[in-house]
């Protein structure tokens, strides 16, 4: 089954303590992303990456970091999380100009 | 800057009743655009997706239209029933340095389908 899969699918964490959200992908995509979703804000871009050990900014990146060392894997990284970083998170991948497949989501909360 | 609006922002509709909902967005260099049905703490699942060239795109009930001279898109669902009931959004994919962007995402409408 073609499915995006997000690691944990929730985690509560505290302020400054290091975090990956994983995110894998089975359709052999060369396109995947990173959106976070906040009341009022909607779904907003933080990374994404073209293809393997290509990643680039999107419209919200501060706090964050990714790297794509293999093209089915896409992490998200929280070096020193705060609070403000406390949302619902999503992985996408697409192939080409095909629709976005997305993940179920991951619901952090940092306190 | 791409800005893309989708109104209203909630609708609560009977049973039986064709609706339409709308998507706006300000700059019509974009690749594509694509509705998605987001239902509560789940994540998004693809409904339709236009391509810049085309004016419409059919799945069931659901009927699509991209207008991207005047930067509209309409989601018509036909005969609505309760399982409709979910958050629709509306996303363009923008076309950045001449290559394929981000998607740029509405807020969506919220909608209520009642038995």
């Amino acid at each position: 089954e073609a499915q995006v899969t997000q690691n944990p699918r929730y985690l509560i964490t505290v302020t400054g303590k290091k975090l990956t959200v994983t995110c894998s992908q089975n359709m052999n995509h060369e396109y995947m992303s990173w959106y976070r979703q906040d009341p009022g804000l909607g779904l907003r871009q933080i990374y994404y990456s073209m293809n393997v050990e290509v990643t680039d900014k999107g419209d919200v990146p501060e706090g964050y970091k990714v790297s794509r060392k293999e093209k089915r894997n896409f992490p998200l990284i929280l070096e020193s999380p705060s609070p403000n970083q406390t949302s619902l998170y999503f992985c996408a991948s697409s192939s080409g100009l095909q629709p976005q497949h997305f993940g179920d989501g991951t619901r952090l909360s940092i306190l | 800057k791409q800005e893309v609006t989708q109104i209203p922002a909630a609708l609560s509709v009977p049973e039986g009743e064709n609706l339409v909902l709308n998507c706006s967005f300000t700059d019509s260099a974009i690749y594509n655009l694509q509705w998605f049905r987001q239902d509560p703490g789940k994540g998004l699942t693809s409904l339709l997706l236009i391509q810049s060239s085309q004016r419409e795109q059919t799945s069931g009930r659901l009927n699509a239209s991209l207008d991207k001279s005047s930067g509209r898109s309409t989601l018509y669902i036909a005969a609505s029933q309760p399982g409709d009931s979910a958050t629709y959004l509306c996303a363009v994919r923008r076309i950045y340095g001449g290559s394929q962007g981000n998607l740029i995402f509405g807020k969506g409408t919220k909608l209520s389908v009642k038995p």
